[in-house]
């Protein structure tokens, strides 16, 4: 249980496209789903918060609109990268808290972004 | 805010022989504590966790040491395998919260 399931795995656009991002919780209800950003052989750097219904938490130095969070669904949260350069490639992770749980937070397999 | 430190930050063992990472926390208010190893080119995965109410926790070759007053925490494996090679990530949290912070990390490398 507690799967996280995060689409696409690795996408490369060209630079100055948006790129869409899908984090699924697939077998739980997730109260809160987290975005995070990892450089190589580095930690992961929280982004954002979102619980569903309700507009995202955006951590210091992260540009809400840039990193359009949308949170429609208990099972949904989408991270679009918009007009996407290309110090924007990195290494995108997302997690999920389940709903009634204990802060436990269940991770995706991350999403690949290269921008040329 | 809470600031989590991590060491060492590589680690490279014999196999079959034991791996200690320890952590540091600021915030005495945190009171989880989980473990996330990640291999190359994947999300962190959860191996261990542990709450302020208890000392120690195992599971199998995993174990898990915290201690609030110094506010530090241990992650423990014994008899290595090479497939233990990943990057591990401490963090800590204050569980009626939302965020968890994680640590710097640790790349542990096995040797076959």
């Amino acid at each position: 249980g507690a799967v996280v399931s995060q689409h696409p795995s690795w996408v490369i656009c060209k630079s100055g496209t948006s790129v869409k991002i899908e984090c699924r919780s697939l077998d739980f209800q997730a109260t809160t789903m987290f975005w995070y950003r990892q450089f190589p052989k580095q930690s992961l750097m929280l982004m954002a918060t979102s619980n569903e219904g309700s507009k995202a938490t955006y951590e210091q130095g992260v540009e809400k609109d840039k990193f359009l969070i949308n949170h429609a669904s208990l099972t949904l949260s989408t991270l679009t990268v918009t007009s996407a350069h290309p110090e924007d490639s990195s290494f995108y992770i997302c997690s999920a808290t389940l709903q009634g749980g204990e802060n436990i937070q269940y991770f995706g397999a991350g999403t690949r972004l290269s921008v040329l | 805010g809470e600031n989590v430190e991590q060491h060492p930050s590589t680690l490279s063992v014999q196999e079959g022989d034991s791996a200690v990472i320890k952590c540091t926390y600021s915030d005495s208010a945190s009171n989880y504590f989980p473990w996330y190893k990640q291999e190359l080119g994947k999300g962190p995965q959860l191996i261990i966790d542990i709450r302020s109410n208890v000392g120690e926790k195992k599971d199998q070759r995993i174990a898990v040491t915290l201690n609030k007053t110094a506010k530090h925490f241990s992650l423990h494996i014994t008899e290595t395998q090479p497939e233990d090679s990943a990057v591990y990530f401490c963090a800590a949290s204050f569980s009626g919260g939302d965020k968890v912070i994680f640590g710097p990390g640790t790349s542990l490398s096995v040797i076959p």
